[in-house]
């Protein structure tokens, strides 16, 4: 298995430009989470869908991100406008619900770097 | 709302011995579940042990063992026979277990354990 991929690695932008973050999970998983990494505040849930269906997006911070899951094997995190404060690490994951623990595997990360 | 605390920013150890990284948490749940993922230099976010509350037993995986006090809300991570590859940013985790759809993890800020030669 390739594990979470996710697209770009790198992304350089000026301020009020679109950002399309991208995420392919892995296959037969059901869950899928959105994860931001700054050193001010750590690792924030933003978002996460179960069956494709945005279950809790309590951690978006404004109307600026949105999130899609169009289907079981692509998500994409978009902000619109990007301002510098949205510099940092995204992180996706994905997980198989089950009876026992249900472990999360994360993909490489993309790093945002708004100018 | 559940919290995770590690009060160890940072930590080092050498190269052979052993170290402990602290982690509490606070949560009204009686079942959950308690990770630690580790997060080298290449930023990829490693499972490194998981432990499931109902269970007494402390998880084991190879060099890596915890300490899980319930009723202190404590879960430590020994890391025996410490190699160069473990320096990393070390994170504890936790995840309620529920009957419902709620699967997310919340983490503290982390532990950068650093291994010297």
């Amino acid at each position: 298995d390739a594990g979470v991929i996710q697209s770009p690695r790198h992304e350089v932008t000026e301020m009020g430009q679109e950002v399309t973050l991208r995420c392919k999970p892995i296959s037969g998983h059901d869950y899928l989470f959105w994860y931001r990494q700054t050193m001010m505040r750590g690792l924030e849930l933003l978002i996460y869908f179960n069956n494709n269906v945005p279950i809790d997006d309590s951690g978006m911070p404004e109307d600026r991100f949105s999130a899609k899951m169009p289907n079981a094997s692509f998500s994409t995190l978009k902000i619109q406008p990007s301002e510098p404060r949205d510099s940092a690490v995204y992180f996706c994951a994905s997980s198989q619900a089950k009876s026992g623990a249900n472990v999360l595997t994360f993909g490489a990360g993309s790093r945002l770097t708004v100018l | 709302a559940q919290t995770v605390t590690q009060s160890q920013p940072e930590m080092s150890v050498q190269e052979a011995e052993t170290v402990t990284l602290s982690c509490t948490y606070d949560t009204s749940e009686n079942n959950y579940y308690l990770f630690w993922y580790k997060q080298p230099p290449s930023r990829q976010m490693i499972l490194v042990i998981r432990q499931e509350a109902y269970k007494q037993q402390n998880a084991t995986e190879n060099r890596f063992s915890v300490n899980f006090q319930k009723a202190a809300k404590s879960f430590s991570l020994k890391i025996s026979d410490s190699q160069l590859g473990d320096t990393a940013m070390y994170f504890c985790a936790f995840m309620k277990r529920s009957g419902g759809s709620n699967y997310k993890l919340t983490f503290g800020k982390g532990t950068l354990l650093t291994v010297n030669p």
